[in-house]
């Protein structure tokens, strides 16, 4: 069966502790991993799209990366301002160019001051 | 760009009403979007994708004459759930994919709080 899992759950990180979220995925083909921030009470805030294994972006202080399994969230040097729900999503090659996303559960940070 | 927003906000209604959600693409035309439902702690769940000028597809388990769908044009497209009851409060999340876009992104709105009583 097709998943995405995310972990951890949640997270609490003091401001500028360094730290990385987790998300695993496993569908017969991958044709894009997607990152949002999730705000309490609002829609999910777009970060990142990745493509291919081994692929990297990064925005301020997030940097995602991209394997064959799974993809991370580097967070460097949080700010409380980055306490949010993050989300992963992948989009699967079958699904054509449907644009169906399947979510993971998402990771609750709380970066406290 | 790639701005997506929904109306009402919130709404509470009493059971066995209908609610209508409208969503819409403000600076770009979207030929498809999708609603999705997030209950409190869990994450989006996909109920259906809206196609403009044909019939929504929806996702398994999806009620299609409880959640109906229409996307009347390149900018709207609205979600109206039928005879509300209480299990049917949610949050109810509508997002497009524009058309300029290189990667398969979309974009989301801000949401809309239905709450059933």
């Amino acid at each position: 069966e097709d998943q995405v899992t995310q972990s951890p759950e949640a997270l609490r990180l003091q401001e500028g502790e360094s730290s990385s979220l987790n998300c695993s995925y496993t569908v017969s083909g991958l044709r894009g991993l997607f990152w949002y921030r999730q705000d309490p009470g609002k829609g999910p805030e777009f970060l990142f799209t990745l493509y291919s294994a081994g692929e990297e972006k990064e925005k301020e202080r997030l940097k995602a990366t991209l394997t064959k399994k799974e993809s991370f969230l580097h967070i460097t040097a949080p700010k409380p301002e980055d306490s949010a729900t993050y989300l992963c999503a992948v989009q699967e090659v079958r699904s054509g160019n449907t644009g169906k996303l399947i979510f993971g559960q998402g990771t609750t940070l709380q970066v406290k001051p | 760009g790639a701005v997506v927003s929904q109306h009402p906000s919130w709404v509470i209604c009493k059971s066995g009403t209908s609610v209508k959600i409208e969503c819409r693409s403000l600076d770009f035309q979207a030929t498809t979007m999708f609603w999705y439902r997030q209950f409190p702690k869990q994450s989006l769940m996909l109920m259906a994708t809206s196609n403009e000028g044909s019939k929504a597809t929806y996702e398994q388990g999806v009620e299609k004459d409880k959640f109906l769908i229409n996307h009347a044009s390149l900018t709207l497209s609205t979600l109206t759930v039928t005879s509300a009851h209480p299990e049917d409060s949610s949050f109810y999340i509508c997002s497009a994919r524009p058309p300029q876009v290189v990667g398969n992104e979309q974009f989301f709105g801000p949401g809309t709080r239905l709450t059933v009583l």
